[in-house]
């Protein structure tokens, strides 16, 4: 089946600093999605992106949907300790009824004050 | 409204009993979804109801039985469950499978079974 590849499992930034995440997959998609997720709570929608190319920000969060349709990136400036979760992203390849998302193992970020 | 809502939040059975979960979601979404998930691990699909009709089912044992009484309302049925069931289940929306794929996640029910 489809995967989508995120490495490493944790990342461990220092406060201020930027961060970038990335999802790879060596299928194509037609839509990606990025997720945080908190201890105790379902995941959030941060960012969606629908285009090869596009390039989406959301406050600090900025994500791109690579140009092979087969890659997409997260990236977060100016650390804060809120940003501590697990961050998945997800992938789309057909649309109708039985389309699912497909989700990629995601990264735990840690952020040291 | 942009909430989906779930109850209980924590649920504790045992392997005999009987028990439900209960999702709700006023944004007019036609898309229901459960998943269940493990920790450190991502959400993986159980079933879909599109426009109140089960459209997916990923080969769920029936120990879990799904419902969806109308457009605004999901319930999981549980019955027999095993410890290994014991995980975080979140219950996600769309506005219509095939449409636009954002899903909005619930805060989950998490299940211990003893």
């Amino acid at each position: 089946g489809q995967q989508l590849n995120q490495s490493p499992q944790s990342m461990f930034i220092q406060e201020g600093e930027d961060v970038s995440m990335n999802c790879t997959s060596s299928s194509i998609f037609n839509t990606w999605l990025w997720y945080k997720q908190e201890p105790g709570e379902g995941p959030v929608l941060l960012i969606a992106l629908y285009k090869a190319g596009e390039l989406t920000s959301n406050g600090r969060l900025t994500a791109q949907f690579g140009i092979t349709r087969k890659d997409s990136f997260l990236n977060i400036s100016a650390s804060i300790p809120s940003d501590v979760g697990i961050y998945f992203c997800a992938g789309r390849s057909n649309t109708g009824a039985n389309s699912k998302l497909t989700f990629g193992k995601g990264i735990t970020l840690s952020v040291r004050p | 409204d942009t909430e989906v809502t779930q109850t209980p939040k924590h649920l504790v059975m045992g392997m005999t009993n009987k028990k439900s979960l209960k999702c709700e979601q006023h944004m007019g979404h036609r898309a229901m979804y459960w998943y269940k998930q493990k920790a450190k691990k991502p959400p993986e699909l159980m079933f879909v109801y599109s426009y109140e009709k089960l459209s997916i089912n990923e080969s769920v044992p029936s120990r879990f039985s799904p419902e969806c009484p109308n457009s605004s309302l999901l319930n999981l049925h549980l019955h027999a469950l095993q410890p290994e069931d014991s995980a975080l289940y979140l219950c996600a929306s769309s506005q219509g499978a095939g449409l636009t794929p954002e899903q909005f996640f619930g805060p989950g029910t998490r299940l211990t079974v003893l």
